[in-house]
C-alpha cells in the first residue's frame, strides 16, 4: 500500500507570493491533517479535515487555508507568504475523524523556503 | 495551555548504551500518548502508543515507554541502542476530546559505533 504522498517535495517562493501544497492520504483514510514543522521544533497543528469538512484549526492566521476533495486528497494554501512561513509542511492521514485512538500516518513533507 | 516538553534536545551515545528520553506534558485530563521517530530522510513513523491499561508499553525495534500519570510523564527507553537508532524522536500527546497531536520539540539521538 502506498503511504501518504505529498507534492512537491521542495518549493522556493518569494515573500508575498501564494503557495499550494498537495496531499494524498493512504487509501481508505478519510481524515487529513496538516502540520507545520519549523527547524528545531516539533510539528504544530494547522488543520484537520474529515469527509471534506474542517474539523479542527490550529493557531495560524487566515492566510492559511485548506480543503479536502471528494477523493479525500487535500490542499493547503498559504497566501501572502512571509519569511517565517519557511518550514517543512507535513500531511498526515488516519482512517477516522481523529477523536479515537488511531495514530496518524505522516508523509515525507514539503520543504517550503520563502526568500 | 497544553504543551509537551522533551528535556534532552541532543543525545550522543555509544552502541550498546542504554537510552532514556524524557517527555512531560501539561494536561489534566485523559490523554493518548505517542512516540514518533524520524530517521534521516524519512517520514515520521510511529514507535509506540499508549491509550489505556498497562502503563508500560512496548513498541517496535525494542523500544518501550512508561506512562506515569502522577508525573505527567511518558519516557522512552531502550536497553541497548544500535547505530541504526540514530534519528530524531518526538513525543506527542492527544488530549481527550481533541483531534490533534501536540508535539514536543524533539530529541536528536546520535549513536556512535
Amino acid at each position: 500500500d502506498a503511504g501518504v504522498t505529498q507534492s512537491p517535495t521542495h518549493l522556493i517562493k518569494t515573500r508575498g507570493q501564494h503557495v499550494t501544497l498537495r496531499c494524498s492520504p493512504i487509501s481508505g483514510h478519510k481524515s487529513v491533517s496538516w502540520y507545520q514543522q519549523v527547524l528545531g521544533q516539533g510539528p504544530q497543528f494547522i488543520f484537520q479535515y474529515y469527509e471534506k469538512e474542517e474539523r479542527g484549526r490550529g493557531n495560524f492566521p487566515d492566510r492559511f487555508s485548506a480543503r479536502q476533495f471528494p477523493n479525500y486528497s487535500s490542499e493547503l494554501n498559504v497566501n501572502a507568504l512571509l519569511l517565517g512561513d519557511s518550514a517543512l509542511y507535513l500531511c498526515a492521514s488516519s482512517p477516522a475523524e481523529g477523536y479515537d485512538n488511531s495514530p496518524l500516518h505522516f508523509g515525507n513533507g514539503t520543504r517550503l523556503t520563502v526568500t | 495551555a497544553q504543551s509537551v516538553s522533551q528535556h534532552n534536545h541532543h543525545v550522543i551515545l555509544s552502541e550498546a548504551a542504554s537510552l532514556e528520553l524524557g517527555c512531560n506534558y501539561s494536561y489534566g485530563g485523559t490523554v493518548n500518548l505517542f512516540w514518533y521517530v524520524q530517521y534521516p530522510g524519512q517520514h515520521l513513523q510511529l514507535l509506540l502508543k499508549y491509550f489505556s491499561g498497562d502503563p508500560l508499553v512496548k513498541g517496535i525495534k525494542g523500544f518501550e515507554a512508561e506512562f506515569i500519570k502522577s508525573k505527567f510523564s511518558f519516557n522512552l527507553r531502550k536497553p541497548s541502542v544500535q547505530w541504526s537508532d540514530t534519528a530524531e524522536y518526538f513525543c506527542a500527546v492527544k488530549p481527550g476530546g481533541y483531534n490533534k497531536l501536540i508535539f514536543g520539540a524533539g530529541t536528536r539521538l546520535a549513536v556512535h559505533p
